[in-house]
């Protein structure tokens, strides 16, 4: 199965700043998937990343508030802007890997002050 | 739409001991079902999954599930557990019938805490 690396691993940063989360998979791969786990939940998707497209977000998660870039079909970024602290929560990135089995990298921990 | 509902949040057991975490999903077509393991500040591992066929799945660490299709359950068991079990345990469902986008809706995890 592909293995991603996934960086900066944590992060505490200001209320009203950026992060950029990037994903690196070693493997070419058609689609990637950006989630977000907030504190004792589960895992909510915030959009799927087409090489080459833009991103469809779910409900609920907009374009301006986590831009998402995928230049190629190895690499996305997902930033996440103006930040409060609502937004501190585990960011992961997913690939889909053979016969459905989904590979997860191991998430960006994120704490906004 | 799909949901997953995992029912026990947390889950205690002494080691050695048998466990079954339940998992029961919502969804008006076939599926495809999942168990992931989190350890402590580490992402998602895959532990099995059932896509089709026997509908008794095996995994990795000694794990299993059962797809219940009557029931629209896949719980999750394993008979003797480790002190490295200690974890949270998340069921997802996706629609295989979602064209080439297999988006995964999770449950809310369910903590299986293994004590000597």
């Amino acid at each position: 199965s592909a293995v991603i690396s996934q960086k900066p691993s944590r992060d505490i940063c200001q209320r009203g700043t950026s992060l950029t989360i990037q994903c690196q998979v070693d493997s070419q791969v058609t689609m990637m998937f950006w989630y977000r786990q907030q504190p004792g939940q589960s895992l909510t998707l915030i959009a799927t990343a087409n090489q080459g497209s833009e991103a469809t977000y779910e409900s609920g998660f907009v374009i301006d508030k986590f831009p998402i870039s995928r230049p190629n079909l190895t690499f996305s970024t997902l930033t996440v802007s103006n930040m409060s602290p609502e937004d501190s929560s585990i960011y992961l990135c997913s690939v889909e890997g053979q016969s459905r089995g989904y590979t997860f990298g191991s998430g960006t921990r994120l704490t906004v002050v | 739409a799909q949901s997953v509902t995992q029912l026990d949040s947390q889950v205690p057991v002494f080691e050695e001991a048998p466990v079954e975490l339940r998992c029961n999903y919502s969804s008006s077509v076939s599926v495809y079902l999942f168990w992931y393991v989190q350890y402590p500040n580490q992402g998602l591992q895959l532990l099995l999954k059932y896509l089709s066929g026997s509908t008794l799945v095996k995994g990795i660490n000694g794990f299993e599930a059962e797809f219940n299709k009557s029931q629209t359950s896949f719980h999750l068991r394993k008979p003797s557990v480790h002190i490295s079990d200690t974890a949270e345990y998340f069921c997802a469902v996706s629609d295989p019938s979602g064209g080439s986008n297999y988006k995964l809706t999770f449950g809310k995890g369910t903590l299986l805490t293994v004590n000597p």
